[in-house]
């Protein structure tokens, strides 16, 4: 099956920084590519996807790169602010499959 | 809300009870998984299932089962509780097979003691 690994586990940024996140995975059939934030006791929600016919994504101060030839991909914020600080988690699927989830970053924006 | 409810939020229970989480939707979707959150772990899939009475086993199966007699609600049970089993559990639905647009529960909190 799927396998998704994902670093760095933590991630501490100044506020206005930038902060990248990688994730690799092994199922090259895999076509779909989400990423989800997770405030502290709450429910992961849906930040930004990218799908395999796309390499980048972008939406404000977010963005996703996908590289299928190296089975990686990568979310990137911008202008950090301290309302980023959350555990990010990236998710791959293959086709007719279910969402395979990384080990989750946890980052914190220090102000 | 985002039309999705667990219940219980949180459970204590001891070692070798049974146990059953409840997820409620109200979206009429037919895609529904159960997850559980520990530490370095990410989120794991216990089970899923593709409509009333169709469930499969995910990568952490042993030691769960679940049932789906309605589309609105999928339940899980733990049939004698274990300390390993201690986690957060999601629940998810979609509203087709292939994950997009997976919307997650709050969690329920579970201690086995």
């Amino acid at each position: 099956g799927e396998n998704v690994e994902q670093h760095p586990s933590t991630l501490s940024v100044q506020e206005g920084d930038s902060a990248v996140i990688k994730c690799t995975y092994s199922d090259s059939a895999s076509n779909y590519f989400p990423w989800y934030k997770q405030e502290l006791g709450k429910r992961p929600q849906l930040i930004i996807d990218i799908r395999s016919n796309v390499g980048e994504k972008k939406d404000q101060r977010i963005a996703v790169t996908l590289n299928k030839t190296a089975k990686h991909f990568s979310l990137h914020i911008t202008e950090t602010q301290p309302e980023d600080s959350a555990v990010y988690f990236c998710a791959a699927r293959a086709a007719g499959n279910k969402l395979t989830f990384g080990g989750g970053t946890r980052v914190l924006v220090k102000p | 809300d985002a039309g999705i409810t667990q219940s219980p939020r949180h459970k204590v229970t001891e070692t070798g009870t049974p146990v059953t989480l409840r997820c409620h939707q109200t979206e009429n979707h037919r895609y529904m998984y159960w997850y559980r959150q520990d530490p370095g772990h990410g989120l794991r899939l216990i089970h899923y299932s593709y409509g009333v009475k169709d469930t499969d086993k995910g990568e952490v199966s042993d030691g769960y089962s679940v049932s789906r007699s309605k589309t609105e609600d999928f339940l899980l049970t733990l049939e004698s509780a274990t300390s390993s089993q201690t986690s957060v559990y999601f629940c998810a639905i979609s509203p087709d097979r292939d994950g997009y647009g997976y919307t997650f529960g709050s969690g329920t909190r579970l201690t086995v003691v």
